[in-house]
């Protein structure tokens, strides 16, 4: 399994544009990236996933490099309501079917 | 998408009692997992369950204290057995979605207490 790098946390404004970079350095052929994220007392909540270059949805985009060592998830304007724990994931669609969390980066938005 | 209704939400419970966790989920799933979240960690995975066989633990975890049932398949439950403070934790069971094999849907979790 890519074990994955993230920052632990993050600070950031109400209306800002949140960049958050994950590494995974040894990321397979068949794997693809994901990212979770984490309120208070709630399960994670899947945000978006892709495999190579950038996707797009109403939540966020992901940009992912030729190399896909890494990976950058970014939340624009984001609000008070975006402070949550967010998970970069890396695995494939084959053999191992759970989820491998690693630390996570804890987005604190301030007003 | 899927729903996941977890039972009870939070408990206190006394060291060397056991607590049952319910997994009830509103589609047939074939794979069903449980992770535990220690206060300000990540989350780590416990057992898979799959219906009609037995649960598959991961390393540190095992059956004696974290029996898994899993008698159909919208339903599971976690057993943490013989409590001691260090059980104190978030239980989650999780299933994954049939359009992305690695979209999985959570439930709110039990927010357990070990006194």
């Amino acid at each position: 399994l890519a074990k994955t790098t993230q920052p632990i946390s993050m600070d950031s404004y109400e209306g800002q544009e949140v960049n958050i970079t994950c590494s995974h350095n040894n990321i397979a052929t068949n794997d693809y990236i994901t990212w979770y994220q984490q309120f208070p007392s709630q399960g994670p909540r899947f945000i978006i996933q892709g495999y190579k270059t950038k996707v797009t949805n109403e939540v966020a985009s992901l940009f992912i490099p030729a190399d896909r060592k890494s990976s950058t998830l970014s939340l624009p304007r984001v609000s008070l309501s975006d402070t949550a724990v967010y998970y970069c994931l890396v695995g494939g669609n084959t053999g191992r079917r759970a989820l491998t969390f690693g630390s996570g980066t804890r987005l604190q938005v301030q007003p | 998408s899927a729903v996941i209704s977890q039972k009870p939400s939070r408990d206190i419970c006394q060291r060397g009692t056991s607590l049952t966790i319910q997994c009830q989920v509103d589609s047939q799933v074939t794979m069903m997992f449980w992770y535990r979240q220690q206060p300000g960690q990540s989350l780590t995975l416990i057992a898979t369950a799959n219906q009609g066989s037995e649960a598959t633990y991961e390393s540190g975890f095992v059956i004696d204290k974290f029996p898994i049932s899993r008698p159909n398949l919208t339903f599971s439950t976690l057993t943490v057995s013989n409590m001691s403070p260090e059980d104190s934790s978030i239980y989650l069971c999780s299933v994954e979605s049939g359009t992305w094999m690695t979209e999985a849907f959570f439930g709110q979790g039990t927010r357990l207490t070990v006194v």
